[in-house]
């Protein structure tokens, strides 16, 4: 399976901390996506980040990606109670159009 | 604002009905995809389709069947429910390589 996998599974901070979950998948990329749901919700896209690019920001997100170890991480810096939700990397399939979830890490922050 | 759209949110059906999920999206994109999302399996793709009228199996086809006879519409059809297809079901629409924009999700129980 060309399936990605999120570390930890589950992670639980204070608010304010900052949060970092980690994916890896298995085969050459052309971007690999993070996605967050809230419970019992549809997936809401987050950030994007090409093979050829090493870092991407977007606000309190900070992705990195390190093709040659085939691995991603994601940090949430100043983590807010609002930010407890599942966390998925999602990566295409080098050929087509398809992309692969992880099965997610469950981030709970706590006021 | 983009949208994509699901028939249900919840969905109670018998074993060996014929149930039909719809699902809408209003951004004009190519491709369309059906999830199922299982606890501790994470999101697992059913079908996607990257064209009118057409369709590729993704991981778990069996059981299923799609439709897509206009570009905003994608059908998944469980032709005989099972109680092993009791699941959430996502549907998503992205254009080529880029970010995937989910529906709400509909949450099917077969009894």
């Amino acid at each position: 399976s060309q399936q990605g996998e999120e570390d930890p599974q589950a992670l639980s901070i204070q608010e304010g901390e900052n949060a970092t979950m980690n994916c890896s998948y298995k085969t050459s990329i052309n971007n690999l996506q993070w996605y967050r749901q809230n419970s019992g919700r549809g997936l809401v896209h987050l950030i994007l980040i090409r093979s050829n690019e090493r870092e991407k920001h977007s606000g309190r997100l900070r992705v990195t990606l390190d093709t040659s170890k085939k691995s991603s991480s994601l940090l949430i810096t100043a983590s807010r109670a609002a930010d407890t939700a599942s966390y998925f990397c999602a990566t295409d399939v080098n050929t087509g159009n398809q992309f692969y979830f992880g099965t997610g890490t469950s981030l709970t922050v706590i006021p | 604002d983009v949208k994509v759209t699901q028939s249900s949110r919840y969905l109670v059906k018998r074993t060996g009905e014929k149930v039909f999920l719809e699902c809408v999206q209003d951004m004009d994109h190519e491709n369309m995809f059906w999830y199922r999302q299982d606890p501790g399996l994470g999101l697992r793709l059913i079908y996607f389709s990257y064209d009118v009228k057409m369709k590729e199996k993704g991981d778990i086809p069996e059981g299923y069947s799609v439709s897509r006879e206009k570009k905003e519409r994608f059908s998944l059809i469980l032709e005989s429910a099972s109680t092993n297809q009791t699941s959430m079901y996502l549907c998503a629409s992205s254009s080529w390589l880029n970010e995937q924009y989910f529906g709400p999700g509909t949450r099917l129980t077969v009894t």
